[in-house]
């Protein structure tokens, strides 16, 4: 079956411009996370979303990011005004149920965000 | 705060060697620990996880609370095994579950 799906899979950005990431998560997955994984480190983790609910963005490194998940299915991140610091790959995760500290979690291709 | 320490950016063995990657844990409550593997041009994949007590591939890794370690080991390595190995930790933040990855440690396995 289809796994988790990210667009666009690069995406190259000016300094203050605004990009969208989209995640297609694998169809009837409870649970959605993003994270961000900069060169040479591992994902870490940005927000959560059980269904459309947000349950946690602890993660989100400043106002200029947010996420969305309206009918708890494609999930958008947004970054506004981006800056070079974020320049990363941004991953999104799925899983079947909503106990995440022990649920399987199916990871997408990433999308290479570069900030010029 | 939760933490996951993979020492080892690089380890470099021999087909059939053993092969053991470092993961150490800091959290203070009881964890629930992981292990995702990325192999070249893929995406990143659950390998195993310490509550099944399961061996993949011929890896295994043991829970050791006292030392606050969860290595991941084979003892013959093959070169299919080379690859980007991610130990990983889920604890409790609030409520719910934030789950915190190492830096990871590249393996790679000559013929």
């Amino acid at each position: 079956g289809a796994g988790v799906s990210q667009s666009p899979r690069y995406k190259v950005a000016k300094r203050g411009q605004d990009v969208a990431l989209r995640c297609d998560p694998i169809s009837g997955h409870v649970s959605l996370f993003w994270y961000q994984q900069a060169l040479g480190q591992g994902p870490e983790f940005l927000t959560y979303f059980q269904n459309e609910a947000q349950l946690d963005k602890s993660g989100l490194p400043s106002d200029r990011f947010f996420a969305e998940r309206p009918e708890g299915s494609v999930s958008t991140l947004k970054i506004q005004r981006t800056q070079q610091e974020d320049s990363a790959v941004y991953l999104c995760a799925s899983s079947l149920e909503t106990g995440i500290g022990t649920d399987t979690q199916y990871f997408g291709p990433g999308t290479r965000l570069t900030v010029l | 705060a939760q933490r996951v320490t993979q020492p080892e950016k690089l380890l470099s063995v021999f087909k059939g060697a053993p092969v053991e990657l470092k993961c150490n844990y800091s959290y203070s409550g009881s964890p629930e620990l992981f292990w995702y593997v990325q192999y070249s041009r893929q995406r990143l994949q659950l390998l195993l996880r310490h509550i099944s007590r399961e061996s993949i591939k011929g890896f295994t890794a043991d829970l050791n609370k006292g030392e606050t370690s969860f290595h991941l080991k084979k003892p013959f390595a093959q070169e299919e095994d080379s690859a980007m190995y991610y130990c990983a930790l889920s604890g409790t933040s609030g409520g719910s579950y934030i789950p915190t990855f190492g830096r990871g440690t590249s393996l790679i396995v000559h013929p």
